[in-house]
């Protein structure tokens, strides 16, 4: 059981190109999230889908772009990377969205932009 | 004012030392409560839930107080494979929001010989 995968676990890219980062998971879970992971300010939201073709902007979207085709996947695009983006991104699923539901986190993609 | 607050540590502590963590959280609405756990270059775990009552698993022990917006963590008889960043989170549900888990900074813990 692969769980939640992300890839790829490390990029490197320049300014103004174009990343699409991969999240998959296997437990058929309805909702999915991606953040980002900076020193100084934990862990924020950028976006998130509660099903199929169903999402919306968290704390810090600009620069993202979501989709989700199918339940299980979740990819993130940045359309014209910047050096502000060079982060760790996690990827996390969680079976619904309230009381005490556990929210599960992929390895994460560590992204350099130069 | 961050929504979730921390003392960023490091705490460093003995094996078998006590340990205690604090938090607060700013918005009344929050209506659930976690401590992640995330070792160094690694992602986020579950560590236990917070429940009003308090619980306990194990060496691990959970406090909420809603009145003060605070949350603690206490960890008993500390070992080595203790040694990580502790994540104070929060679910916040606000109208037809889903439920928001705002993460704290950290607490960073090192356990040592």
């Amino acid at each position: 059981d692969a769980g939640i995968t992300q890839s790829p676990r490390y990029k490197i890219t320049e300014t103004g190109r174009q990343v699409t980062l991969m999240c998959h998971q296997t437990w058929s879970h309805s909702y999915m999230f991606w953040y980002r992971q900076d020193l100084g300010h934990g862990l924020r939201l950028i976006y998130y889908s509660a099903a199929a073709d169903i999402t919306d902007k968290g704390e810090v979207p600009d620069g993202y772009v979501v989709s989700r085709s199918k339940t299980e996947n979740f990819p993130l695009t940045l359309e014209s990377a910047t050096r502000s983006q060079t982060s760790v991104y996690f990827c996390a699923s969680s079976l619904t969205s309230g009381g005490q539901e556990t929210q599960y986190f992929g390895p994460g993609t560590r992204l350099l932009v130069l | 004012r961050k929504e979730v607050e921390q003392d960023p540590g490091p705490f460093n502590v003995p094996e078998g030392a006590t340990v205690a963590f604090n938090c607060t959280y700013s918005n009344s609405a929050s209506q659930s409560f976690f401590w992640y756990r995330q070792d160094c270059r690694k992602e986020p775990k579950l560590l236990m839930s917070v429940y009003s009552s308090g619980n306990e698993d194990g060496r691990f022990t959970a406090q909420l107080n809603r009145a003060s917006q605070y949350i603690s963590l206490l960890i008993r008889d500390s070992k080595l494979s203790d040694s990580a960043t502790y994540l104070c989170v929060v679910n916040i549900i606000t109208g037809t929001s889903y439920g928001k888990l705002t993460f704290g900074q950290g607490t960073i813990l090192t356990v040592h010989p």
